[in-house]
């Protein structure tokens, strides 16, 4: 079964930086791309980007070119999104998605919540 | 940058035919997609390339294009069928997706 589980939630205050994983099971991890997607409250879904773990390719949405950042491990088939230095703005859930095997998965998402 | 719009709310009664468009230059040059998202919950997929069914997705639901549009239908819509749906498709040349803007479907 292909599953994609994610990082717990987190609470930072602004200026700090974050890591959050995906970690992919089931399927071939360096096979396919992983995405994710923001969802800000009440808000609707907004693709960021994705990762090619085999490679490391990575295609980023120009609204989130060079605030985050896309990463992979494909020794442990987890994929990464980074920022260095969190605003409030950036508070939402967070999902990763894959299309593998003929099957479309997301992660459960991870929310995270800027304030000071 | 490339925009897909959705009308904001479709509002139906059950049993009734849902209909939800999603506009985009050049749309019909492209494979579009269909998420349904209910409350706390990660978004499904209902329909990829256009028309297609993924398995377990319900007969009612059905995709179609058109020109300049592409349409999401639920015949015979049921209350659990009450969600936020998206639109998603490639910006360009698979180097950018986009969702659309969500349409709130209420069956009531």
């Amino acid at each position: 079964e292909v599953q994609l589980v994610q990082s717990g939630a987190e609470v930072k205050k602004p200026g700090e930086s974050l890591k959050i994983s995906c970690k992919g099971s089931g399927y071939s991890f360096t096979s396919y791309w992983i995405g994710w997607v923001r969802q800000m409250p009440g808000k609707g879904l907004e693709w960021m980007g994705i990762i090619y773990p085999g490679d490391s390719d990575t295609r980023y949405s120009p609204s989130f070119q060079g605030q985050v950042t896309i990463s992979a491990d494909k020794s442990i088939s987890t994929a990464y999104l980074q920022w260095s230095s969190l605003k409030a703005s950036d508070t939402a859930m967070y999902y990763c998605a894959v299309n593998a095997l003929g099957v479309d998965v997301w992660g459960q998402g991870t929310t995270v919540t800027v304030s000071s | 940058s490339y925009v897909l719009a959705q009308p904001p709310s479709v509002s139906v009664a059950p049993g009734q035919t849902a209909s939800i468009t999603c506009g985009g230059i050049n749309i019909e040059t492209k494979s579009v997609h269909w998420y349904q998202q209910k409350p706390g919950q990660a978004p499904e997929l209902v329909v990829y390339d256009d028309s297609d069914r993924p398995s377990g997705i319900p007969e009612r639901f059905s995709g179609s294009s058109s020109g300049t549009t592409v349409t999401l239908t639920i015949s015979g819509a049921q209350v659990e069928d009450e969600a936020d749906y998206y639109c998603y498709s490639a910006a360009d040349n698979n180097q950018n997706w986009v969702f659309g803007g969500g349409t709130k479907l209420t069956v009531l």
